[in-house]
């Protein structure tokens, strides 16, 4: 199993440009999510999916879009980049969200995206 | 609104004992998390705590007491690799909450 896998792994925007994050899994998992993490800071939690077909908003949703139309891939689109998204961004997925399991949640590499 | 404090920086001995505390505000809990994080790298999972106490992995204990919204993260026999910034995090349905994370440092 590849896991979590992410692409790109570096990423350079201009102001206003547009782009997509990718992120899929190959462990059938229901839960996928997406967070950002600032420079000596935790992971802050941006969109997340229940499973396929349903989406909802975390801490920080503004100025991103996402959709899961299947079990393996949940892209996170950037509308128009502005600095402030100069981030790193972790893709994440857990088999689900039930109380009596262990939470584990597997994260992907990361996206090194750069605003200027 | 939901929050979690922990110590920004943490220093230790290799061998030694280390204690990381996490004290967490929340409208919904339902488990603390612990991973782990090497510079560079991305978090991996390392305990959860859904009721009180204490769960051991090896040399990595996490402690929970919901009563105190209070729970920590134990290493043992600490090695240089255990260098690394170590989050918790709270689980509030559907939502996965961090906090700001704690470096450690081992020295030899």
């Amino acid at each position: 199993n590849a896991g979590v896998t992410q692409t790109p792994k570096f990423q350079v925007l201009k102001t206003g440009q547009s782009m997509t994050l990718q992120c899929a899994q190959d462990m059938n998992h229901e839960y996928m999510s997406w967070y950002r993490q600032d420079p000596g800071m935790g992971l802050r939690l941006i969109h997340y999916s229940v499973g396929a077909g349903i989406t909802d908003q975390g801490e920080v949703p503004n100025g991103y879009n996402v959709s899961r139309s299947t079990t393996e891939d949940f892209p996170l689109r950037l509308l128009s980049a502005a600095p402030s998204q100069t981030s790193v961004y972790f893709c994440a997925s857990s088999q689900n969200w039930d109380s009596a399991t262990t939470y584990e949640q597997y994260f992907g590499p990361g996206t090194r995206l750069t605003v200027t | 609104g939901q929050s979690l404090e922990q110590p920004s920086e943490v220093t230790a001995v290799e061998g030694a004992i280390v204690q990381i505390n996490c004290t967490y505000q929340t409208s919904g809990f339902y488990g603390l998390s612990w991973y782990q994080q090497h510079d560079g790298g991305a978090p991996t999972f390392l305990s959860y705590n859904a009721l009180d106490g204490l769960e051991e992995t090896g040399r990595f204990s996490s402690f929970l007491s919901r009563s105190d919204s209070y729970g920590y993260l134990l290493l043992q026999e600490l090695q240089m690799k255990d260098s690394a910034s170590y989050f918790c995090a709270h689980n509030a349905g559907n939502m996965l909450t961090f906090g700001g994370g704690t470096r450690l440092m081992v020295k030899p």
